[in-house]
């Protein structure tokens, strides 16, 4: 398996625009997870699902984050709009079972000018 | 609420020292997570732990869940281990044990 897949890994843009990002899960994982880590925070859970229905939404920080699964083997993150407080590395990671090892795939840094 | 704290905050070690990092929690969980973050930025899972002590290759993880304290050690030390290790823990007692709370990190160098 190729691990897991995020698109793009790096992604520019201006304040005001939306910005998606997205993540492929490992085949077979049923529990999907996306992070925001920054300089001052860290890492951060944002929203997890498992079976593709969103579990907690709890870290997403404003109603401009929206994330959706529209399969097993797709997940997006949006921002919208985007602000520069913004810029960060996001991160989706993959689980098989919800407590069990999670796996990360290589981030997408953001940043909005 | 879960809370997690790491020291050493920074390490600078020599090739070849016993490297410690330290974890501590303030709720009672079922498992905790060591993670790795390499200099270029991707993350790696290296234990997942819920008793006792867990060993791969050079890296040996503990747990002591009635003192909610873990240490990450790693023997002979070397230049490539040089990463930010991560401690992470579930959020809530009893809840989700995916919602993972995560320490800052001990970003640890090791010099040739």
């Amino acid at each position: 398996d190729a691990g897991v897949i995020q698109s793009p890994r790096h992604e520019v843009t201006e304040m005001g625009q939306e910005v998606t990002l997205r993540c492929k899960p490992i085949s077979g994982h049923d529990y999907l997870f996306w992070y925001r880590q920054t300089m001052m925070r860290g890492l951060e859970l944002l929203i997890y699902f498992n079976n593709n229905v969103p579990i907690d939404d709890s870290g997403m920080p404003e109603d401009r984050f929206s994330a959706k699964m529209p399969n097993a083997s797709f997940s997006t993150l949006k921002i919208q709009p985007s602000e520069p407080r913004d810029s960060a590395v996001y991160f989706c990671a993959s689980s098989l079972g919800g407590g069990s090892e999670q796996f990360f795939g290589p981030g997408t840094r953001l940043t909005v000018l | 609420k879960n809370e997690v704290e790491q020291s050493p905050q920074n390490l600078t070690a020599q090739e070849g020292e016993f490297i410690t990092i330290n974890c501590s929690y303030s709720v009672g969980i079922s498992a905790l997570h060591w993670l790795q973050q390499h200099p270029g930025g991707g993350i790696v899972s290296l234990f997942m732990l819920s008793s006792g002590k867990k060993k791969h290759g050079r890296l040996i993880a503990t747990i002591n869940i009635q003192e909610k304290h873990s240490s990450l050690h790693i023997t002979a030390s070397h230049p490539r281990d040089s990463a930010v290790y991560i401690c992470a823990v579930p959020m809530n007692y009893g809840g989700s044990q995916g919602n993972l709370i995560f320490g800052k990190g001990t970003k640890l160098s090791v010099k040739p």
